[in-house]
């Protein structure tokens, strides 16, 4: 299994700018989250998805953030319009609801508005 | 939300054990204690997680309290690749929303 695949791994992008970041779970998992990290911060929850129906997104900052996940095997996380204050790196993570093995994440996307 | 409470960095010899603690005593019953680990420029992985009973995998042990108020990850020998940001989670089940607090940044020393 190749696990949680990201992309892509670095987005350089202009303040004002749409983002949009792309996540594909493992196969057979369930539940999916997108999470952000920061060194202020540390790491934060966004929102998190089961069986593709967005369950929690009370972390989502603000409107101009929104994710779908349209399928089990594909999620997208979308700023418009994108500020200086998102940069971060934005982690998606994956996991089984039938199993207790924890989460699997991904390698992340480094985000930096300019 | 269970709240935990770990030291905010500890050093280590490598080959020598690494025992990092933790502090959940709001930790529910149903509530698993989950270890994650985060490698620098890295997403966190898991690494091992237990509800009573001691456990041990091939990274690591994890020793929980009778009371289940405070647990223990052992490195049993610890390499310089376990340089890392330790963090322990309580959580219900493995779909259930993580929260991750600042955890315990781990070096280990040539």
């Amino acid at each position: 299994d190749a696990g949680v695949i990201q992309s892509p791994r670095h987005e350089v992008t202009e303040m004002g700018q749409e983002v949009t970041l792309r996540c594909k779970p493992i196969s057979g998992h369930n539940s999916l989250f997108w999470y952000r990290q920061t060194m202020m911060r540390g790491l934060e929850l966004l929102i998190y998805f089961n069986n593709n129906v967005p369950i929690d997104d009370s972390g989502m900052p603000e409107d101009r953030f929104s994710a779908k996940m349209p399928n089990a095997s594909f999620s997208t996380l979308k700023i418009q319009p994108s500020e200086p204050r998102d940069s971060a790196v934005y982690f998606c993570a994956s996991s089984d609801r039938g199993q207790f093995g924890g989460y699997t994440f991904g390698s992340g996307t480094r985000l930096t508005v300019v | 939300d269970a709240k935990t409470t770990q030291p905010t960095s500890m050093d280590c010899a490598e080959g020598r054990a690494a025992n990092l603690p933790c502090n959940h005593s709001t930790i529910s019953g149903n509530e698993y204690v989950y270890w994650y680990r985060q490698i620098h420029s890295q997403g966190p992985q898991y690494i091992i997680h237990g509800l009573k009973n001691n456990e041990t995998n091939e990274m690591a042990s994890l020793i929980i309290t009778e009371d289940r108020k405070s647990s223990t990850l052992i490195l049993p020998h610890a390499t310089l690749r376990d340089t890392a940001v330790y963090y322990c989670i309580p959580q219900e089940t493995s779909y259930d929303k993580v929260i991750f607090g600042p955890g315990t940044s781990l070096s280990v020393i040539p």
